[in-house]
């Protein structure tokens, strides 16, 4: 497909288990980021990579958040041991240079922690 | 502290008329800002965007002015069509970390036939 795709489109995950989110960006393009949006607020920045280096990881919310992109294409965001605060929709975007002005969005994967 | 603020959850209008959803930011290193569209079960998708250097931006129906010394930006719609309807977020970018967006909380638009 054209855009940034993400699974599973819908998680639902017992508090304590791991999860895997998975995104294939745009191919040929440089830039991932992955944003968590929870219900009624905006997408907030979790980490960027450019191509396989993590170049910041700053928004993660704990060390129980995880990210990588071992060889500059897909990317998949770790959590382990989740919480109920963890639900949310991840989104992952992608750009073809080093800016988040022209990044697309994939659809995100709606994840519920019961 | 939310740095991008959309106090107005949602908007609605008639069909023609003109919608005009606002942004405050409270960070003055933000120099650029852009909005974004949202369908339900859909990721945002990009609309209109302008750098700090200006105060307005114009395509098609969409305008969006930029009041740098009140920290303000509003987004213009018209005229408005039902298919308009949608969460719009305003989102800034700071210098030297153009990578990084931050987002407002949103607002629902809702545009009636």
């Amino acid at each position: 497909g054209a855009g940034v795709s993400q699974s599973p489109r819908y998680k639902v995950a017992k508090r304590g288990q791991d999860v895997a989110l998975r995104c294939d960006p745009i191919s040929g393009h440089v830039s991932l980021f992955w944003y968590q949006q929870a219900l009624g607020q905006g997408p907030e920045f979790l980490t960027y990579f450019q191509n396989e280096a993590q170049l910041d990881k700053s928004g993660l919310p704990s060390d129980r958040f995880f990210a990588e992109r071992p060889e500059g294409s897909v990317s998949t965001l770790k959590i382990q041991r989740t919480q109920q605060e963890d639900s949310a929709v991840y989104l992952c975007a992608s750009s073809l240079g080093d800016s988040a002005r022209r990044i697309q969005f994939g659809n995100g994967t709606r994840l519920t922690v019961t | 502290d939310q740095q991008v603020k959309q106090n107005s959850p949602s908007l609605s209008v008639q069909e023609g008329r003109i919608s005009i959803l606002n942004c405050d930011y409270t960070n003055s290193m933000f120099d650029y800002f852009l909005w974004y569209k949202k369908y339900p079960a859909e990721g945002p998708t990009f609309l209109i965007s302008i750098s700090s250097i200006k105060d307005k931006n114009e395509d098609g129906r969409f305008t969006v002015f930029l009041n740098k010394s009140a920290k303000h930006l509003s987004l213009h719609i018209v005229p408005s069509q039902p298919g308009d309807s949608a969460v719009y977020f305003c989102a800034a970018e700071r210098g030297g970390s153009n990578y990084k967006l931050t987002f407002g909380k949103g607002t629902l638009l809702t545009v009636n036939p």
